[in-house]
């Protein structure tokens, strides 16, 4: 079955840079979209980006723009969220979601980044 | 892009039915048919409940269910349990630069 597993919890400095992970198996790894979402404590869902099947190519929120990247390891199955110039604000739990074109069967776990000093 | 909007929170007794309402504009809930629904409780990953404005997962209760007028979706809970209780989010595609967009959310409270 789908399964998507995240890397572990961060503590980071406010100006850092975070990495978060996602290994997916169950499924031929290119044929499904990923996406991220972030989850700030006691806030709504709030969608940041996508790394598209078969080819990809990459799309962000504005709200991200040249903070975010997406990238992926076809080789290990595994996509990368990687955040910049952190802030408070950054707080959150960051869930990787992927399934059907518009619309998520299948969520990771959750990766909780605390941004503080 | 703005979040649709959610009421807060709604609240119901067991057995009732209650109605959660999502509205967009005509970029997004009004103009795709690409409306799902989320339920999230404390401390969990979301879970998809309805996709394509009405279409239940297989695994989920008939007791869900999802309709769409105009530029505003609805997810309807019928005969309310205690499990019911949590969060609910939509979710749409949309036409702006970024193609997906959440709603505020909704607590769910059953009494």
């Amino acid at each position: 079955q789908v399964q998507l597993v995240q890397s572990g919890a961060e503590v980071k400095k406010p100006g850092a840079s975070v990495k978060v992970s996602c290994k997916a198996s169950g499924y031929p790894f290119t044929t499904y979209s990923m996406h991220w979402v972030r989850q700030a404590p006691g806030q709504s869902l709030e969608w940041m980006g996508w790394i598209k099947d078969g080819n990809g190519d990459t799309q962000y929120s504005q709200k991200f723009q040249g903070r975010l990247t997406i990238t992926w390891d076809t080789s290990a199955s595994t996509v990368y969220m990687d955040l910049t110039s952190l802030r408070s604000e950054d707080t959150a739990v960051f869930y990787c979601a992927t399934g059907s074109k518009y619309f998520y069967d299948y969520w990771g776990q959750g990766t909780l980044v605390t941004v503080s000093s | 892009q703005s979040a649709l909007t959610q009421p807060a929170s709604v609240s119901e007794s067991p057995g009732q039915s209650i109605t959660i309402s999502c509205t967009g504009t005509s970029s997004d809930v009004g103009a795709y048919n690409y409306v799902s629904w989320y339920q999230q409780h404390r401390g969990k990953a979301p879970k998809v409940m309805i996709f394509d404005v009405s279409s239940r997962p297989s695994g989920v209760s008939h007791r869900f269910s999802g309709s769409k007028s105009g530029n505003t979706a609805s997810l309807t809970i019928s005969g309310l349990q205690a499990e019911d209780e949590a969060d609910y989010y939509c979710f749409s595609y949309t036409s702006s630069s970024a193609p997906w967009v959440f709603g505020g959310g909704t607590k769910l409270t059953v009494l």
